[in-house]
């Protein structure tokens, strides 16, 4: 079945560039979409990626998808405390609509 | 304009109490979703209406758990009996099913059984 992989914890000083990765094993997927989720709140959507583009930038978040590696990552560029987050990946059940969900990459943002 | 909205914002509930959480989408969204997410589980998806078409009920966990959506708009999710696996917050989200088919998300039910 479908599964959504994505690394449990990232730690970057504020000010770097932060790379939270995912894979996926739909491949007929069409979107794939990032949410972020801060404590006690619910999921904000970030940004999404059609499937057939390789890369999509908005302000400080660019996407890059690697669909013949199923590999999705989400790049915050020059990061911020308030960056200070859990990260879901998601892809779309192509047949119901679901979102299909990673565990989550919590983001810790060192001053 | 107003997003998803959910009430209420915490449920504490006694074990083998029945509980009904609410969910008002966008105006205008015809699909909507309930998922659950809890510390052992991660975000699961529980059922999702489209329309007037039968909803997919393939997520829910047990018979315990139904959910029904009036009019086309607001959704109630009900746990009967629950248990204490139930805790968990209860996100709901819709969509506009055009293209990009995103889903917005409410803030959530978080769920106690004690």
């Amino acid at each position: 079945g479908e599964d959504v992989e994505q690394s449990l914890f990232l730690s970057v000083r504020e000010g770097d560039s932060s790379v939270i990765n995912c894979t996926y094993t739909d491949s007929s997927s069409t979107y794939l979409y990032w949410y972020k989720q801060e404590p006690g709140a619910g999921l904000q959507l970030l940004t999404y990626i059609f499937s057939n583009m390789d890369m999509k930038q908005d302000q400080r978040l660019t996407v890059l998808l690697n669909k013949k590696d199923k590999h999705l990552s989400l790049r915050i560029a020059d990061t911020q405390t308030g960056d200070s987050a859990i990260y879901f990946c998601a892809e779309k059940d192509r047949n119901t609509g679901k979102l299909i969900f990673g565990q989550g990459t919590t983001l810790q943002v060192k001053p | 304009g107003a997003g998803v909205s959910q009430s209420p914002s915490n449920k504490v509930t006694e074990k083998g109490k029945d509980v009904e959480l609410r969910c008002d989408p966008i105006s205008g969204h015809t699909a909507l979703y309930w998922y659950r997410q809890s510390l052992g589980q991660g975000l699961e998806f529980l059922i999702y209406f489209q329309g007037n078409s039968a909803p997919d009920k393939s997520g829910l966990p047990s018979d315990r758990f139904s959910a029904e959506r009036t009019g086309g708009s607001v959704s109630t999710l009900t746990i009967q009996r629950t248990q204490q696996e139930d805790s968990a917050v209860y996100l709901c989200a819709s969509s506009l099913m055009d293209s990009t088919d995103t889903q917005y998300f409410g803030p959530g039910t978080r769920l106690t059984v004690l």
